[in-house]
């Protein structure tokens, strides 16, 4: 089993929809979650951070954590075709201090396209 | 402040052939980790390099070496090439230790093995 398992989609959807994305991984020491975002020919972007278990807002993002469940989400409201992009869950078992024990495993990503 | 840059942006060699990857860090970085990207396996964690010392190593065989230079700017290199290393190289920059999270990533270089 993966330790991170996330659907690549592709998932279309119109603009302005409610848009929801998940993740689920196997390894309970994951306590750091991270949602990144990929433009065509970019690198990624981190776009939520959150720790434990619980949601956090920014702007039309929130981001959850059920750690019970071993699943998280991130919800985009008002969906907008510049948010078509591939979007990466991430997370760790411990917080990047730069030592030599930090590991971020990410899912392969899901493919959104919003359409106008 | 200018972001990560990452060259060349695009490679096509042949098996059996080596490259190396060059990435710059956001000034004042000083860390810097290296990811492969693929369709089947996702984003994989390559090497962390530190005040160029390795300070962290993921599961890729040893023919992935890096190194950081003086002014954190680091190298990746790929030796004895094969069809199944084809992939997007991405480098990231971090503080150390950091002020935030994040770590900041380039555009990543192309590589496509023939």
């Amino acid at each position: 089993q993966k330790e991170v398992e996330q659907d690549p989609g592709p998932l279309s959807v119109p603009e302005g929809a409610i848009v929801s994305l998940n993740c689920t991984y196997s390894n309970s020491a994951f306590q750091y979650f991270m949602w990144y975002r990929q433009y065509s020919r970019k690198g990624p972007e981190l776009l939520m951070y959150t720790y434990s278990s619980g949601n956090k807002e920014d702007g039309r993002f929130t981001a959850q954590v059920d750690k019970s469940s071993k699943y998280i989400s991130l919800f985009i409201r008002d969906s907008q075709p510049s948010d078509s992009a591939t979007y990466l869950c991430a997370m760790s078992a411990t917080q990047y201090s730069g030592g030599s024990n930090y590991k971020l495993t990410f899912g392969k990503g899901t493919l959104l396209t919003v359409n106008p | 402040k200018a972001g990560v840059t990452q060259t060349p942006r695009y490679l096509i060699k042949t098996r059996g052939q080596q490259v190396t990857l060059s990435c710059s860090p956001i000034s004042g970085h000083r860390s810097v980790s290296w990811y492969q990207q693929t369709p089947g396996q996702g984003l994989q964690f390559l090497f962390e390099y530190f005040s160029e010392t390795q300070r962290n190593k993921g599961n890729f065989p040893g023919r992935f070496s890096g190194r950081q230079f003086s002014n954190s700017r680091s190298e990746m290199n790929v030796s004895t090439l094969e069809l199944g290393d084809s992939a997007l190289y991405l480098c990231a920059s971090s503080d150390d230790p950091p002020t935030d999270y994040e770590q900041y990533f380039g555009p990543g270089t192309r590589l496509t093995v023939t």
